[in-house]
């Protein structure tokens, strides 16, 4: 089975700006996560979408924002892009049985978001 | 506010050592704590444990969790330069949220 991919892996925005960055899960995973990863704050999440619906979201100001797709595929879009918005974005996908319980959660590589 | 927090920030230890991670846990509505590795990339999972008192084991790996008194411990014997990693702890609400901690930095010396 295919891991979790991410793109674009690197992307290097100037401030005010916008970016979208793309998650495919595993195949078969309908529930995809994602998280922010600062030096300063560790791994914060986003938000988590499952079958096309937000069912989660942290605590991020709305430029925040995702979606996710009939195949699973997720993205997430940050407008108006500030310096501390520079980050290792994350996004994970994971199986979910009948009572909603998070069994492993498997992580892609990351986009490493640069913000000048 | 959901809290995990991870403990100690980072660790030296030489190869053959033993080391145990902690992770204690303010959330509401408890429903499981999950480990992970991270080393130079994305975090690995590594156990999930919902029951108090019973220990998972993997290898040379073991994790405990005392819901009573909100922690949990990561145990690793016999340490190898591969396990210098990030271990982060993270907590899942019964409202399906994630919380980590910042990570406990392990670094082997061979």
């Amino acid at each position: 089975k295919a891991g979790v991919t991410q793109t674009p892996r690197y992307l290097i925005k100037t401030r005010g700006q916008q970016v979208t960055l793309s998650c495919s899960p595993i195949s078969g995973h309908r529930s995809v996560s994602w998280y922010q990863q600062t030096p300063g704050q560790g791994l914060q999440f986003l938000f988590e979408y499952f079958s096309e619906t937000q069912r989660n979201k942290g605590n991020f100001p709305g430029r925040f924002s995702g979606r996710q797709f009939s195949n699973s595929r997720s993205e997430m879009n940050v407008s108006t892009l500030e310096l501390g918005d520079s980050a290792l974005y994350l996004c994970a996908s994971s199986s979910r049985d009948v009572k909603q319980v998070i069994y492993e959660q498997y992580f892609g590589p990351g986009t490493r978001l640069t913000v000048t | 506010e959901d809290k995990v927090v991870q403990s100690p920030l980072s660790l030296v230890v030489h190869e053959g050592d033993t080391v145990t991670l902690n992770c204690s846990y303010e959330v509401t509505n408890f429903r499981s704590l999950l480990w992970y590795k991270q080393e130079k990339k994305a975090p690995t999972f590594l156990f999930m444990l919902t029951s108090s008192g019973i220990e998972k084991k993997s290898g040379r790996l073991s994790s405990i969790l005392d819901k009573k008194e909100l922690f949990s411990i990561l145990n690793i014997t016999a340490t190898q330069t591969g396990d210098s990693a990030v271990y982060l702890c993270a907590v899942e609400a019964t409202n399906e949220k994630l919380t980590f901690g910042t990570g406990t930095r392990l670094t082997i010396i061979p």
